[in-house]
């Protein structure tokens, strides 16, 4: 019965590389939401999918950013080119349908650019 | 927009009781939740408050009150391990399924 997957859990890119970021939802959860949370910080909710759909993209930055959730697989979280200020801790959470469904978080990732 | 106040931190000593207070503002609401996260870890999910009124899960209990935009999350019996963030988040919203989360408050629990 395992919890939000999220992988790596550390992730170390040169400035201008690509990162990607992996969850894996609760098994029965079609709604996956990506929350970024810099030290000593809240997270910010990012982006909001379910399978193979956007439906909230209002937290991305409009460049560089994407996020996906296919139909088979985990969410796809995608930085290209990145710079120093992507260095954060990355979290997915999911939960099941229903508005006051509690959200449940992975482990993160922690993505640091040198 | 939203926001969300709460203090950034709070110190206590073990056995005792500690109540960290979250006001909001929000254009639209739904609820108000409770999360821990201990130092490297993920955000753990504690309570959930759609109504006005107290809920109690063990040690923990949350209360809202709507015509406030005001809750607390009472922690009872404080124990070391209780030592981590607490953050308030509301959420969803008319907007959608995503929560907005307070900046967190760092309880410490001494001996």
């Amino acid at each position: 019965n395992a919890g939000v997957m999220q992988n790596p859990r550390h992730l170390v890119r040169r400035r201008g590389q690509e990162a990607r970021l992996r969850c894996s939802p609760m098994k029965g959860h079609s709604h996956v939401y990506w929350y970024r949370q810099l030290p000593e910080e809240g997270l910010k909710f990012m982006v909001y999918l379910q399978k193979e759909n956007i439906i909230d993209e209002s937290g991305m930055p409009k460049e560089r950013f994407s996020a996906e959730f296919p139909k088979e697989g985990p969410s796809i979280l995608r930085i290209q080119q990145v710079v120093r200020g992507d260095s954060a801790a990355y979290f997915c959470a999911s939960s099941s349908q229903g508005l006051d469904q509690p959200q449940h978080f992975g482990d993160g990732t922690r993505l640091s650019i040198l | 927009g939203q926001s969300l106040e709460q203090p950034s931190e709070v110190t206590a000593v073990e056995g005792a009781i500690v109540q960290i207070n979250c006001t909001y503002q929000t254009s639209g609401f739904y609820g108000l939740s409770w999360y821990q996260q201990h130092d490297g870890g993920a955000p753990t999910f504690l309570s959930y408050n759609g109504l006005d009124g107290l809920e109690e899960t063990g040690r923990f209990s949350s209360f809202l009150s709507r015509s406030d935009s005001y809750g607390y999350l009472l922690l009872q019996e404080l124990q070391m391990k209780d030592s981590a963030s607490y953050f308030c988040a509301v959420g969803p919203n008319n907007a959608g399924n995503m929560l907005t989360f307070g900046g967190g408050t760092r309880l410490m629990v001494k001996p």
